[in-house]
């Protein structure tokens, strides 16, 4: 059993590349989640999925997009990288709103310069 | 405006004592905790939680206290082993966050041999 997978795990890119950050799981959830955390803070809430078609926007979603076409896949797009968006991304499942408990991916870490 | 706090970026416990790393929260709303542990490299992974009409919860050498009242919780390990030096995350959530986590900083734990 896989839970959540990301890809890639490390990646750099130059100020003004895009690039899309990869988020499967196996476990039929409905609800997806994109995390930022940067270094001695917490993880900060990006874009979340409560389904298939269904997104909205975290605390900290600018400079970013998402799209939910199916229920394993949540991918995070990065357009314009700049290098306030240096960080390590989290993506995460759970099975309903009112599970709470999370399951998370191991994180790619995106340097931008 | 950050809603949970872990004010001990980083804790230092010998071998075999107690480890307590704490908690504060802002949001009377929240009414269930959670405490993850994320080893570097890895994706954060659930550890213990507890809900507001609880003011415990055990399981194994954890134990969780949540004191309502002064909206401040707990994460108590006893005895402390070395395979426990990880960061600790505390998050919060509640019916009216639609399944959203609110991280705290994290606290750095380590228990030296």
């Amino acid at each position: 059993n896989a839970g959540v997978t990301q890809t890639p795990k490390f990646r750099i890119l130059k100020i003004g590349q895009s690039m899309t950050l990869q988020c499967t799981q196996d476990m039929n959830h409905n609800y997806m989640y994109w995390y930022r955390q940067d270094p001695g803070m917490g993880l900060k809430l990006i874009y979340y999925s409560v389904g298939a078609g269904i997104t909205d926007k975290g605390e900290v979603p600018n400079g970013y997009n998402v799209s939910r076409s199916t229920t394993e896949d949540f991918p995070l797009r990065l357009e314009l990288a700049a290098p306030s968006q240096t960080s390590v991304y989290f993506c995460a499942s759970s099975s309903t709103a009112y599970s709470y408990e999370q399951y998370f991916g191991p994180g790619t870490r995106l340097t931008v310069t | 405006d950050q809603q949970v706090k872990q004010n001990s970026p980083s804790l230092s416990v010998q071998e075999g004592r107690i480890s307590i790393l704490n908690c504060d929260y802002t949001n009377s709303m929240f009414d269930y905790f959670l405490w993850y542990k994320k080893y570097p490299a890895e994706g954060p992974t659930f550890l213990i939680s507890i809900s507001s009409i609880k003011d415990k919860n055990e399981d194994g050498r954890f134990t969780v206290f949540l004191n309502k009242s002064a909206k401040h919780l707990s994460l108590h390990i006893v005895p402390s082993q070395p395979g426990d030096s990880a960061v600790y995350f505390c998050a919060a959530s509640g019916n009216n966050q639609g399944g959203k986590l609110i991280f705290g900083q994290g606290t750095e734990l380590s228990v030296k041999p």
